[in-house]
């Protein structure tokens, strides 16, 4: 399967607990884009990164949040002492970045709740 | 205001009905107009990208692009019960910088076909 993949599917976790969500672009992809669906809203642009390189962060939370997409390995998005609030289905999105960042991808997504 | 309105619906239609779901938007940078399909608990799903003005068909599929009335549409001919989702249009500009990989999105029409 050669799409953007996800995981976990699905993350429990306990108020002030830490949650790490990650995603892997789809083949020949490197720019990663991150983004939220709460109930009842649309999807929230959050973060775009390039490997090693992040380049728009102006939808993060200014606390608590943070993304990386080192030069091995997926991409990370991390929420320090998680609360209820952050209770969301977490998108990953991929694209050949340039001229065609409008063409992005999808993953399955990973649905955080916070207990 | 928020840049992108999208009638959230639901919308309801008979089987072989011609859908049409429209988006508004605010933000005239916009140059690249989406729409995505999302089926319950799953990720988005790009069906369609229009540039700029203009009309582009993709079998059952039509988009239009209207920038002098910053009003997008999305037909559907013939509807199918597997159409049934959540359809959500979303834009980019290519304006450049570091906002160039933001998609925005609309708040989503959700669509039922019944047989």
């Amino acid at each position: 399967n050669a799409g953007v993949m996800q995981n976990p599917r699905h993350l429990v976790r306990r108020r002030g607990q830490e949650a790490r969500l990650r995603c892997s672009p789809m083949k020949g992809h490197s720019h990663v884009y991150w983004y939220r669906q709460l109930p009842e809203e649309g999807l929230k642009f959050m973060v775009y990164l390039q490997k090693e390189n992040i380049i728009d962060e102006s939808g993060m939370p200014k606390e608590r949040f943070s993304a990386e997409f080192p030069k091995e390995g997926p991409s990370i998005l991390r929420i320090q002492q998680v609360v209820r609030g952050d209770s969301a289905a977490y998108f990953c999105a991929s694209s050949s970045g340039g001229d065609w960042a409008y063409e992005q991808y999808f993953g399955p997504g990973t649905r955080l709740t916070v207990t | 205001q928020k840049e992108v309105e999208q009638d959230p619906g639901p919308l309801s239609v008979p089987e072989g009905a011609i859908v049409s779901l429209n988006c508004t938007y605010s933000n005239s940078a916009f140059q690249y107009f989406m729409w995505y399909r999302q089926y319950s608990r799953k990720g988005p799903e790009l069906l369609m990208y229009t540039y700029s003005s203009g009309n582009k068909e993709d079998g059952r599929f039509t988009a239009q692009v209207d920038k002098s009335s910053k009003y997008i549409s999305l037909f559907i001919r013939d509807s199918q019960p597997s159409d049934s989702a959540t359809y959500l249009c979303a834009m980019i500009s290519n304006a450049g910088g570091t906002s160039y990989g933001k998609l925005t999105f609309g708040q989503g029409t959700i669509l039922t076909v019944h047989p």
